[in-house]
């Protein structure tokens, strides 16, 4: 069965620390496509990116980047020099195949992020 | 460009009583989608629209109906409200099939259920 798995419940850093929010998945897709969102404390849910099975390179977007490796079914996000506005809850997902092919995404439970000042 | 807007934001309900959630989107998405979020426990997939008049159930759609009369709009209904049934709905949707489209939310909606 399809499954996403965030293992750090909470972190909590000081403004300016990296950190690593952890994301592993299970599936039996060859074809799958994995997320991660932010949800900050307003409640809504922001995309961050999107990533293809095929497609294993790294992705920057200025503090923002994404390691993906097949080989031990990981998707990792890391924010450098993080900041306060970065305080939120992360969700992992990943999309499959749902009755009739259309897409659902599987919600990992989230890593609750607090950049203290 | 509103993107995904959702109606209302909070509602507090007594057991048994009804309500209609409504989802709206001006992005000319194909498909739509109703989740529910519970601490813990990620979102989970209640129902689902891959198009004008048609709806299907997702993981957990007991107590729950929609309906898609228009292709912008999806709505959530609950018949007979049950505390269980406390949570944070979100809409999403989506402009075409599977696993190649970005699902994007709207702002949730708060229900309590007394």
């Amino acid at each position: 069965a399809q499954k996403v798995t965030q293992a750090q419940t909470e972190i909590s850093v000081v403004e300016k620390e990296d950190v690593t929010l952890d994301c592993v998945y299970e599936t039996r897709d060859t074809t799958y496509y994995l997320f991660w969102y932010k949800q900050p404390p307003s409640g809504e849910l922001v995309f961050l990116i999107r990533r293809n099975s095929f497609d294993e390179q790294n992705e920057i977007s200025g503090r923002y980047s994404w390691n993906f490796q097949k080989s031990t079914s990981s998707f990792n996000f890391t924010i450098t020099a993080s900041q306060v506005v970065d305080s939120a809850v992360y969700f992992c997902a990943l999309s499959e195949a749902f009755s009739g092919g259309y897409n659902k995404l599987i919600f990992g439970a989230g890593t609750r992020l607090a950049v203290h000042p | 460009n509103a993107g995904v807007t959702q109606t209302p934001k909070f509602r507090v309900l007594k057991t048994g009583q009804s309500m209609t959630l409504l989802c709206a989107q001006d992005m000319n998405h194909e498909y739509m989608y109703w989740y529910r979020q519970d601490p813990g426990m990620g979102l989970r997939l209640i129902h689902y629209s891959v198009g004008e008049g048609t709806t299907a159930k997702g993981e957990v759609p007991d107590g729950y109906n929609v309906s898609r009369l228009k292709k912008q709009n999806f709505l959530l209904g609950l018949e007979s409200a049950a505390p269980s049934q406390t949570s944070v709905y979100f809409c999403a949707s989506s402009l075409g099939e599977a696993s190649t489209d970005t699902q994007y939310f709207g702002p949730g909606t708060r229900l309590t259920v007394l």
